[in-house]
C-alpha cells in the first residue's frame, strides 16, 4: 500500500468515549502532522512530529493527545470530547526539511462527530 | 493580519474559460508555495508547487509567483466542470510547517 492512510474514515463518539484516530504512511517520510478541518475555516495545525520528536503543539487541548511511535505511525488518542471537535481530522507527511517541490501528502482524513 | 489571504469565493466561471485564483502572503522569508485542490468532503492533493519568481505551467495549470508584491496566483485554462473544487494556497517559510489560506471555492459551469 503506498500514500497515507487514515482510518476510521468516520467515527462517532460520545462526549465520555475514548477512541484514537490512526495514521499511517508509506513515503519514507520523516515528518508527519495532525490538522482539524472545520466548516468554513481554514486548516488548523495540531501537532507536527519530525524526526518522531513532538516539535510543534499550537495550543490544543489536552483532550486531544498524539503519540508517534515510528516515523511511519502516528495516532491522535481522542477522550471526553465536546460536540465542537466534530470536524475533518486530516494526517500529512511530509520529507525533513520539506520538499520545495512536493509539499505535504495527506491522507483522506477521518470524518469525527462528537455527540 | 492573516497569514496568508485567499478570496473565499465563490468564484464562478463558465466551461473553457481562464480562472485566476490569487494569494497573498505576510511572511516575506517564505521559500516555497504550494496548491493544493479540495473537493467537498475529501483530503487536499498537490496540484502545483512554485519556488522561483516568474511562471511554472503543468497542463492546463499554471503558478506565478511574485516574491517582491507577495503574491502567489494559479491559472487554470480551458476550465471543465471536473476542476470544480476548493483550492487552497499554502506557504512555506521554514522548518517543516506550511500555512494554509482558507481556499477560494471554484465552480465551474458548463
Amino acid at each position: 500500500e503506498t500514500g497515507v492512510t487514515q482510518t476510521p474514515r468516520h467515527l462517532v463518539m460520545g462526549m465520555t468515549n475514548k477512541k484514537s484516530l490512526k495514521c499511517e504512511q508509506h513515503l519514507g517520510h520523516n515528518a508527519m502532522y495532525w490538522y482539524k478541518q472545520s466548516a468554513k475555516k481554514p486548516l488548523e495545525l495540531m501537532f507536527v512530529y519530525s524526526l518522531e520528536e513532538r516539535v510543534e503543539n499550537n495550543s490544543v487541548p489536552s483532550r486531544f493527545s498524539p503519540e508517534c511511535p515510528n516515523s511511519s505511525h502516528l495516532f491522535l488518542h481522542l477522550h471526553t470530547l465536546q460536540p465542537e471537535d466534530s470536524a475533518l481530522y486530516l494526517c500529512a507527511s511530509s520529507a525533513h526539511p520539506v520538499d520545495f517541490n512536493y509539499g505535504y501528502t495527506f491522507g483522506s482524513g477521518t470524518r469525527l462527530t462528537v455527540v | 493580519q492573516k497569514e496568508v489571504e485567499q478570496n473565499s469565493g465563490p468564484l464562478s466561471v463558465p466551461e473553457g474559460a481562464i480562472a485566476s485564483l490569487n494569494c497573498t502572503y505576510s511572511d516575506r522569508v517564505s521559500q516555497s508555495f504550494f496548491w493544493y485542490r479540495q473537493y467537498s468532503g475529501k483530503s487536499p492533493e498537490l496540484i502545483m508547487s512554485i519556488y522561483s519568481n516568474g511562471d511554472k505551467e503543468d497542463g492546463r495549470f499554471t503558478a506565478q509567483l511574485n516574491k517582491a508584491s507577495q503574491y502567489v496566483s494559479l491559472l487554470i485554462r480551458d476550465s471543465q466542470p471536473s476542476d470544480s473544487a476548493t483550492y487552497l494556497c499554502a506557504v512555506h517559510s521554514s522548518g517543516d510547517k506550511l500555512i494554509f489560506g482558507t481556499g477560494t471555492r471554484l465552480q465551474v459551469f458548463p
